[in-house]
């Protein structure tokens, strides 16, 4: 089955720091991407759908350049969390959707906990 | 907007069958999905239901649809103990197919 990849797995970053979150799709080419966020005991939250070549869209209330997300290529999307603060420690999935496949599924990255100390 | 509620918990015993319940609010919505998350793995699709359907059965998994409560069940039969995980259901409505989901029920497994 189509495999994403997430790395790091963990990141301990003290508090202004920067932090960037790889997203790789290993066996398809994905033109669009999402990024989640995971709140303990509450429902995912979409920040922002990322399609390669273009502009992220947003989700309301997610700061753009807080959470600063590049699509490059067909394989990679990055998330970068910018001047990190602790309410910004979470746990942060990725997902992308095959672009040779159906449009109903979306394949998860393991994803990836934040900690900002 | 769309809400997907979901119980936190379920705590059944190895062997029984767990039924994990979903409601939703908008009735627009198109495809219901069923994702199980382990710990260190992705979340990964069980299977979905199209708006359509009332049922839709794939070896131990049954998902029943009630359009008109607005309410998805996922029933495994047979629970074994490496079912335990966290179970989401998600809907989508819209052509970009994105997902509404719910917060997840833990799986419990008792022996």
């Amino acid at each position: 089955g189509a495999v994403v990849s997430q790395h790091p797995s963990r990141v301990i970053c003290k508090s202004g720091t920067s932090v960037k979150i790889e997203c790789r799709s290993l066996d398809f080419q994905a033109t669009t991407m999402f990024w989640y966020r995971q709140f303990p005991k509450k429902s995912l939250m979409l920040m922002a759908t990322s399609n390669e070549g273009s502009k992220a869209t947003y989700e309301q209330g997610v700061e753009k350049d807080k959470f600063l997300i590049n699509h490059a290529s067909l394989t990679l999307s990055t998330l970068t969390v910018t001047s990190a603060h602790p309410e910004d420690s979470s746990f942060y999935i990725c997902s992308a959707r095959d672009r040779g496949g159906s449009r109903i599924e979306q394949y998860f990255g393991p994803g990836t906990r934040l900690t900002v100390t | 907007g769309e809400d997907v509620e979901q119980s936190l918990f379920l705590s059944v015993r190895e062997g029984d069958s767990s039924v994990i319940n979903c409601t939703y609010t908008d009735s627009s919505s198109t495809y219901l999905y069923w994702y199980k998350q382990e710990p260190g793995a992705g979340l990964q699709l069980l299977t979905y239901i199209f708006s359509n359907m009332d049922m839709k059965q794939d070896q131990r998994l049954t998902v029943l649809l009630n359009k008109k409560d607005k309410h998805l069940s996922l029933r495994i039969a047979d629970t074994q103990t490496g079912d335990s995980a966290i179970y989401f259901c998600a809907v989508t409505m819209d052509s970009n197919y994105q997902l509404i989901w719910g917060a997840g029920t833990k799986l419990i497994i008792k022996p």
